[in-house]
């Protein structure tokens, strides 16, 4: 099966811009999905697709891709958006298909 | 609004079976794959199937094959998850998600748009 890669964790400072990198085979074929979870919540769906927003998200969540590599980038960070972020694609292999979550980043607003 | 409410804490002995429920309101279940996921303590996300709510199809992480049994009733819009043959590293917080992508669809894209709060699952002897 596939395995995404993030990094464990990254900083930045308020107000400033961060992006949160995904790595993997399968996503040369599929895109990411990209979910924000702060501790003792459940996950929370903040891109999907090529570069989709569910309702309520902020527009400074965008996602893109090239290659075997999807990122994520906060515009803007506020105070509120430091939490776990988690990448997630359909495997490359199998059918039907099987879904795989990246390993997972700790952003860290200052 | 949609919410999916799960039932509650479950303590289990090494080698039981925990059976976890997850009842959706605010749209129509059987309109919409459902997938379970589980997170260990201080760990990340694992996905572990999925299931077709108007169809009863299901499809499971290779991990969890033979173990894992995912069931719904339309009657009362509850998705449920079965883990028999615990052990202590199935400790975890188990979560049912809705996927965005239509029952009719052939397969689900995959985007989890709606989460349950979570139900912990401890299995100690």
């Amino acid at each position: 099966s596939s395995e995404l890669t993030q990094d464990p964790a990254v900083s930045v400072a308020l107000g400033q811009t961060v992006r949160i990198t995904c790595q993997g085979d399968s996503l040369r074929s599929y895109y990411a999905s990209w979910y924000q979870q702060k501790p003792g919540q459940a996950p929370v769906l903040v891109i999907y697709g090529k570069n989709n927003r569910p309702s309520g998200i902020p527009d400074r969540f965008s996602g893109s891709s090239s290659g075997n590599t999807a990122s994520l980038t906060i515009t803007g960070a506020q105070a509120e958006d430091e939490a776990d972020y988690y990448c997630n694609s359909r495997d490359s292999s199998g059918n039907p298909p099987n879904y795989v979550f990246g390993t997972g980043t700790k952003v860290t607003v200052l | 609004q949609v919410q999916l409410v799960q039932s509650g804490a479950e303590v289990k002995k090494p080698g039981a079976s925990v059976k976890v429920s997850c009842k959706a309101s605010g749209y129509t279940f059987t309109g919409y794959y459902m997938h379970w996921v589980r997170q260990a303590p201080g760990q990340g996300l694992e996905w572990m199937g999925w299931i077709n709510p108007n169809s009863g199809g299901t499809n499971y992480a290779q991990k969890f094959q033979g173990r894992v049994t995912m069931t719904r009733d339309t009657s009362i819009s509850t998705a449920y998850m079965e883990l028999s043959r615990l052990r202590s590293d199935d400790t975890a917080v188990y979560y049912c998600a809705r996927d965005r992508g239509y029952s009719s669809s052939w397969y689900p894209p995959g985007y989890f748009d709606y989460w349950g709060q979570g139900t912990l699952v401890t299995v100690s002897s």
